[in-house]
């Protein structure tokens, strides 16, 4: 079964420290994408990936950067937590033009 | 930005019934899709509509896109209360090379059994 796999499910975190989130996918599948989600507000696109080592910024690119040295590997680094970035973080990836799979998803608390 | 917008916001139904979502969105579109979440989960994605398609079934689920009025709706038959799960519309753009989805804010369906 084709799989998208985030390395946490909960992560408590303190403002100010360096986090990174880290997701995997093992579908050879060229666009991986980091979404947020909050209550009220839906999903929002953070950055998105369409080949190695190739990234754009989403709709909230600001405070995060993100990383892609190989095909299967699409990690969100959040520069220095605030709490304004308490958040569902999800992780999908896609072939051109075909439906997402997503990972289960990182609730992250910074405090 | 071309977000789709789902209505309701939430959705209240008896195990057996028909429970109809609905989508609207604002610009031009390669394909429509929607997904279903299951609290505190991630999204599964289930079923995708082509701009020259007008209607697609996967099951229990019958999936209707009016491009003409920018619309789409989500028809889950005979409910069980296994699909009580928030579900949301994408949109897919049209033209360009590269490929991101704009999500909805979502409908929380219940299925009371």
């Amino acid at each position: 079964d084709v799989k998208v796999t985030q390395s946490s499910r909960y992560l408590v975190k303190r403002t100010g420290e360096k986090v990174f989130l880290e997701c995997v996918q093992d579908m050879d599948h060229e666009n991986m994408f980091w979404y947020r989600q909050d209550p009220g507000l839906g999903l929002r696109l953070i950055y998105f990936s369409y080949d190695v080592k190739m990234k754009e910024k989403g709709d909230i690119p600001e405070g995060y950067s993100v990383s892609r040295e190989k095909k299967e590997r699409f990690s969100l680094i959040l520069e220095s937590a605030s709490t304004n970035q308490t958040s569902m973080y999800l992780c999908a990836s896609s072939l051109l033009f075909d439906g997402y799979t997503f990972g289960s998803g990182t609730r992250l608390t910074v405090v | 930005s071309q977000q789709g917008e789902e209505d309701p916001q939430a959705l209240s139904i008896q195990e057996g019934e028909n429970a109809t979502m609905n989508c609207s969105y604002k610009t031009s579109i390669n394909n429509l899709q929607w997904y279903r979440q299951n609290s505190g989960r991630g999204l599964v994605h289930l079923i995708l509509i082509r701009s020259n398609e007008r209607e697609k079934h996967s099951g229990r689920l019958r999936v209707t896109l009016d491009t003409s009025k920018k619309s789409s709706s989500l028809l889950i038959t005979a409910s069980r209360a296994a699909d009580t799960a928030s579900y949301f519309c994408a949109t897919g753009p049209g033209g360009g090379s590269n490929y991101k989805l704009t999500f909805g804010k979502g409908t929380l369906l219940t299925v009371n059994p």
